[in-house]
């Protein structure tokens, strides 16, 4: 099992939609959890980090269920301007440099 | 101009080539990284740097150097270049504590034929 997996994609969704984007980890011990956006050919940018509580931010939600190691994104009235694509990022705890990146769900978001 | 700057953006090179990436940052932090994206795959970590006399390797070491010449400086050499490091390079820095938010430059393509 890979460490950090996500749906697979393209997402192919109208404007307004609302999608959501799922992410599996392999490694109990983790800690800290984040979602990364990176637009084509360009670099990653932090979205947002995910709580146990689970986070919102504007149309976004983020989720965290640690007994079944999954992290959930949720995307509300989605714009143009959200299609990109969605890294989920784990922190296999250790030090920093063990940062493990998911392959990324492409989304686009059409007219 | 950008926190983080790599140089150069892009690069075409042959099988044997020595390759450097230079990476420069003026957001003051002292952890540094290097990162290897292909397409279809993860960001994968090649090395990493906690302050200047830190170097760590990552998950895919092999095959790469580096240096940390100053807090704000990480290159990264590729010795002898083969066609399967063809990849798209990333540099980035983060400060200490761990928020999980890297701070990434804007990426460095290069092309080994």
């Amino acid at each position: 099992r890979k460490e950090v997996e996500q749906d697979p994609g393209p997402f192919n969704v109208p404007e307004g939609a609302t999608v959501a984007f799922n992410c599996t980890y392999s490694n109990s011990a983790s800690q800290s959890f984040f979602w990364y956006r990176q637009d084509c050919r360009k670099e990653p940018k932090l979205l947002m980090s995910v709580y146990s509580s689970g986070n919102e931010d504007g149309r976004f939600t983020a989720q965290l269920n640690r007994a079944s190691q999954y992290i959930s994104l949720l995307i509300r009235d989605s714009k143009l301007s959200d299609s990109a694509t969605y890294l989920c990022v784990v922190n296999g705890g250790g030090s920093q440099g063990n940062l493990i990146f998911g392959k990324g769900t492409k989304l686009s978001v059409k007219p | 101009d950008a926190d983080v700057t790599q140089t150069p953006r892009n690069r075409i090179t042959k099988t044997g080539k020595r390759i450097m990436l230079e990476c420069s940052q003026t957001k003051g932090h002292d952890r540094m990284y290097w990162y290897r994206q292909d397409p279809g795959l993860g960001l994968q970590l090649i090395y990493y740097s906690f302050d200047v006399k830190d170097i760590n390797k990552g998950e895919i070491s092999d095959g790469y150097s580096v240096s940390r010449q100053a807090q704000a400086k990480f290159s990264l050499s590729l010795e002898s270049a083969i066609p399967n490091q063809t990849a798209l390079y990333f540099c980035a820095t983060s400060e200490p504590g761990h928020t999980g938010e890297l701070f990434f430059g804007e990426g460095s393509r290069l092309t080994v034929l």
